[in-house]
């Protein structure tokens, strides 16, 4: 089974600066199987990132995402007042089917 | 416009079953590539997959989980049931139903918030 880290657990920055968040894999990945999420206080995930570096429907440029192999990377190009939310990588493999989330990345004023 | 919504009870004593339902409007369950999953997430805690039914009818679960746990679908009332039996407090967790294309959730619904106490 797959395990994901992301790193940092927290980072704490100002509107305005660039934050780099970290999804590293135990075992090689298939780009197109490697996902990111944003979660708002008391929401819903919502899709952020598929595929390594696609942005979903409606997801502002500032947010771009690159990686391959065991190591991934969002950034996210001037923080925005609402992009301060936790970030999920998922990845997906398929013996057996299993879908597996990161602990997380709380991006912090 | 693609709307998910979970539903089901707020509290479950211990060793009792939860079933919960999403109910879902904007897309067909029966669409190649589709699919409609159950992901959970404990008080402050990360996301944790539960189980997928699939547009052809497959379905998968987590291992961890799989005992305890079938998802079924009725495609004719666009409805997901998620059930898990012996529920225990470390259940206890907001579960979330969200639509599946390929291998990633691209929309969510709004959260059931289920508390397994006695």
């Amino acid at each position: 089974e797959i395990v994901l880290t992301q790193s940092p657990v927290t980072v704490s920055l100002s509107p305005g600066e660039r934050a780099t968040l970290s999804c590293r894999a135990s075992r090689n990945i298939n780009t197109n199987w490697l996902h990111w999420y944003q979660q708002r206080p008391g929401q819903a995930p919502r899709l952020l990132i598929y595929a390594t570096s696609s942005r979903a429907t409606g997801v502002p440029d500032r947010f771009s995402g690159s990686g391959s192999g065991t190591e991934f990377t969002l950034t996210i190009a001037g923080l925005e007042p609402e992009d301060f939310a936790v970030y999920y990588c998922q990845q997906y493999a398929d013996s057996p089917p299993v879908f597996t989330f990161g602990p997380g990345t709380k991006v912090d004023v | 416009q693609i709307t998910l919504k979970a539903s089901g009870p707020t509290l479950v004593k211990p060793t009792q079953t939860l079933t919960v339902t999403c109910t879902f409007s904007g897309f067909s369950l029966t669409t190649f590539g589709v699919g409609v999953g159950w992901i959970r997430q404990p008080p402050g805690g990360a996301l944790e997959w539960v189980a997928i039914t699939h547009w052809d009818g497959d379905r998968r679960y987590n291992w961890s989980l799989q005992s305890r746990v079938t998802i079924t679908q009725d495609t004719s009332k666009n409805q997901v049931v998620l059930t898990m039996t012996d529920m225990d407090p470390v259940d206890t967790a907001t579960y979330y139903c969200a639509r599946a294309t390929w291998n990633r959730f691209d929309y969510w619904g709004r959260g059931n918030l289920v508390t397994v106490s006695s």
